[in-house]
């Protein structure tokens, strides 16, 4: 299995501009989790998603941010309009129901000019 | 507020030398542990699982769990220069059965010195 996709790797925008990152999780995993890691904040969840539903999205910032999973394979997150204390890491995660273990994708480092 | 802490180091080690990770955490309600390496520029992986009290051993790994006392800690004998990642800790605190949520720590920097 190729892992958790991301894509892309590596964002730079400017201010007010629509990023959208993309995922796509391991095959026959039940959940999806979306996260954001800053040297301040460290890795916090935003939203989880399980078997294409979201679950909780108690940890999306604000309504500027939106997540959906239009089916099992591929997930977006969007930010509209993007602002500068957005840049960060943005790391896709999967699992399978079952198994607590979470596989992380390599991460899509936004900047947010 | 589900609340993990880790002394965010760095912490320094020499080669050979036995590297010790601390973690605690503020919900008693949690019930399983995570340590989770992470090298510079790359995700996070799971390098360790721990869900009853005492110690878990995997190979040059310990894990250490201590629910009376909120407390988790990650030993690495023979530390190797390739150990030199940041390591953090999660905690799966379920509000309810089947939420499996992670709450990270803000993690440990560890350098071992050659």
């Amino acid at each position: 299995d190729a892992g958790v996709i991301q894509s892309p790797r590596h964002e730079v925008t400017e201010m007010g501009q629509e990023v959208t990152l993309r995922c796509k999780p391991i095959s026959g995993h039940d959940y999806l989790f979306w996260y954001r890691q800053t040297m301040m904040r460290g890795l916090e969840l935003l939203i989880y998603f399980n078997n294409n539903v979201p679950i909780d999205d108690s940890g999306m910032p604000e309504d500027r941010f939106s997540a959906k999973m239009p089916n099992a394979s591929f997930s977006t997150l969007k930010i509209q309009p993007s602002e500068p204390r957005d840049s960060a890491v943005y790391f896709c995660a999967s699992r399978e129901l079952g198994v607590e273990t979470q596989y992380f994708g390599p991460g899509t480092r936004l900047l947010v000019l | 507020q589900k609340e993990v802490e880790q002394n965010s180091g760095p912490l320094s080690v020499p080669e050979g030398a036995i590297a010790s990770l601390n973690c605690t955490y503020s919900d008693r309600g949690s019930q399983s542990f995570f340590w989770y390496r992470q090298y510079s520029g790359k995700s996070p992986e799971l390098i360790m699982s721990i869900y009853s009290n005492g110690d878990k051993e995997d190979g040059r790994f310990t894990a250490q769990l201590n629910k009376a006392s909120q407390y988790v800690s990650l030993l690495i004998r023979d530390s190797q220069p390739s150990d030199s990642a940041t390591y953090l800790c999660a905690v799966n605190t379920p509000p309810g059965a089947g939420s499996y949520q992670l709450t990270f720590g803000k993690g440990t920097k560890l350098s071992v010195i050659p």
